[in-house]
């Protein structure tokens, strides 16, 4: 069935840093793809989604282009802030169900 | 209301005892999802309504989890004679359409079976 892998945390860094939490998919059809974040005691929240090949979705900073060559959909910022901190997850669909990799904790330190 | 609220937040059985966790949707969101997240685990898809109508249950870990959305809007998940593989948060979402349109999730109800 259709599968995300992403990158294991936990990831700490410096504010102002660059962050990249790397996603790969395994997928029979052409799925679109999704960044969802969990801040602290908060509900999961949607990041940025792409729905074809080479579509860059972006958002707060954030940025994931959906390659369909390397099965990726790696998320990058170029500047992190304290307020990042979170747990991303890497998802996918065909249509309804998201299927979520297991998640990378992102602590930024000031 | 603003978001998809969930009640209980925290929820403690002993094993062996029925629980009903409630989900309240955004109104007018025909999609509603149950997802069983593990600790340190991405969440895993349970259930999936549109209205009231159960569409797709194939994650239902057995028959002892049923779920509900009688008039198309609240929706209860039960899990009868709980185990303690059943301690998870259990997650409820919903949306307009197809997960292109984003789903909003709730807080989720944290069960731990004792």
């Amino acid at each position: 069935g259709d599968s995300v892998t992403q990158m294991e945390g936990p990831v700490t860094l410096s504010e102002e840093a660059f962050l990249t939490i790397n996603c790969t998919y395994t997928a029979t059809g052409y799925p679109s793809l999704f960044w969802y974040v969990q801040y602290p005691g908060e509900g999961l929240q949607l990041l940025l989604k792409a729905t074809k090949a080479d579509d860059k979705g972006s958002n707060k900073g954030f940025e994931a282009t959906y390659r369909k060559e390397t099965t990726s959909f790696h998320l990058e910022k170029g500047s992190v802030q304290v307020s990042d901190s979170a747990v991303y997850f890497c998802a996918l669909s065909d249509d309804y169900k998201l299927s979520f990799g297991a998640g990378t904790t992102v602590t930024v330190r000031a | 209301g603003a978001g998809v609220s969930q009640s209980p937040r925290y929820k403690v059985a002993k094993r062996g005892q029925d629980v009903a966790l409630r989900c309240d949707p955004i109104s007018g969101h025909v999609s509603l999802f149950w997802y069983q997240q593990a600790l340190g685990q991405g969440p895993e898809f349970l259930t999936y309504f549109q209205n009231e109508a159960q569409l797709d249950k194939s994650g239902l870990p057995s028959d002892r989890f049923f779920a509900e959305r009688p008039e198309g809007s609240v929706s209860t998940l039960k899990i009868q004679r709980t185990q303690q593989e059943d301690s998870a948060v259990y997650l409820c979402a919903s949306g307009l359409g197809g997960a292109t349109y984003g789903y909003t999730f709730g807080s989720g109800t944290r069960l731990t079976v004792v």
